[in-house]
């Protein structure tokens, strides 16, 4: 298994560009999440879904959009980058929705926008 | 709004001491609680869960306590190693992350 995996590893954006992050899972997961962590902030939920087909806003949505096509992948999309996305982004999934489920996080994207 | 501090953004220690972090949460109960290792470069990975009616919780040099009355879990490494040195998040609602406690385990 290889767990959660993040495309891609690096990547940066002109402001005002656009691009689009897979997170792919292969532990058969219904939830997935899509967090930001910058520096002395922690992480942050961006979105979340509970399962193919849904998806849901979390604590900072706002500049993203995200899908969920299929049950194993995760799109966080970005249609116009700004400085203030600049950050690392991952990716985590979890089986249920029970608070004893653990999350499984991705190695994350590092993204720079200038 | 829920809330919850981790009080030392870092701490550093001398190998073989034992570290103790600290988690507060306010305006939330939750039933369970959980902390996570982070190394740089890299997301984090579960280490130990604990349910409210269990006080503490031990995982080889690991020990985790809950108390809901003050609020608060204790995260504890005994016999600390520089190998322990990483960020350790905890989590007292799955979707709601502390911003981290960063400990250096020094030779």
């Amino acid at each position: 298994n290889a767990g959660v995996t993040q495309t891609p590893k690096f990547r940066v954006l002109k402001t005002g560009q656009s691009m689009t992050l897979l997170c792919a899972q292969d532990m058969n997961h219904e939830y997935m999440y899509w967090y930001r962590q910058d520096p002395g902030m922690g992480l942050r939920l961006i979105h979340y879904s509970v399962g193919e087909g849904t998806t849901a806003k979390g604590e900072v949505p706002d500049g993203y959009n995200v899908s969920r096509l299929k049950k194993q992948n995760f799109l966080l999309g970005l249609e116009s980058a700004a400085p203030s996305q600049t950050s690392v982004y991952f990716c985590a999934s979890k089986a249920g929705l029970a608070g004893t489920d653990t999350q499984y996080f991705g190695p994350g994207t590092r993204l720079t926008v200038l | 709004s829920q809330k919850i501090e981790q009080n030392s953004e870092a701490l550093n220690i001398q190998e073989g001491k034992t570290a103790t972090l600290t988690c507060n949460y306010t305006n939330y109960s939750p039933a369970y609680l959980q902390w996570y290792r982070q190394d740089p470069g890299r997301g984090p990975v579960f280490l130990l869960l604990i349910r409210e009616n269990e006080k503490e919780k031990r995982k080889e040099r690991l020990k985790v306590t809950f108390d809901t009355t003050l609020k608060q879990s204790l995260f504890h490494i005994t016999a600390s190693q520089p190998a322990d040195s990483a960020t350790y998040l905890c989590a007292p609602l799955n979707l709601i992350f502390g911003k981290g406690t960063k400990l250096s385990v020094k030779p």
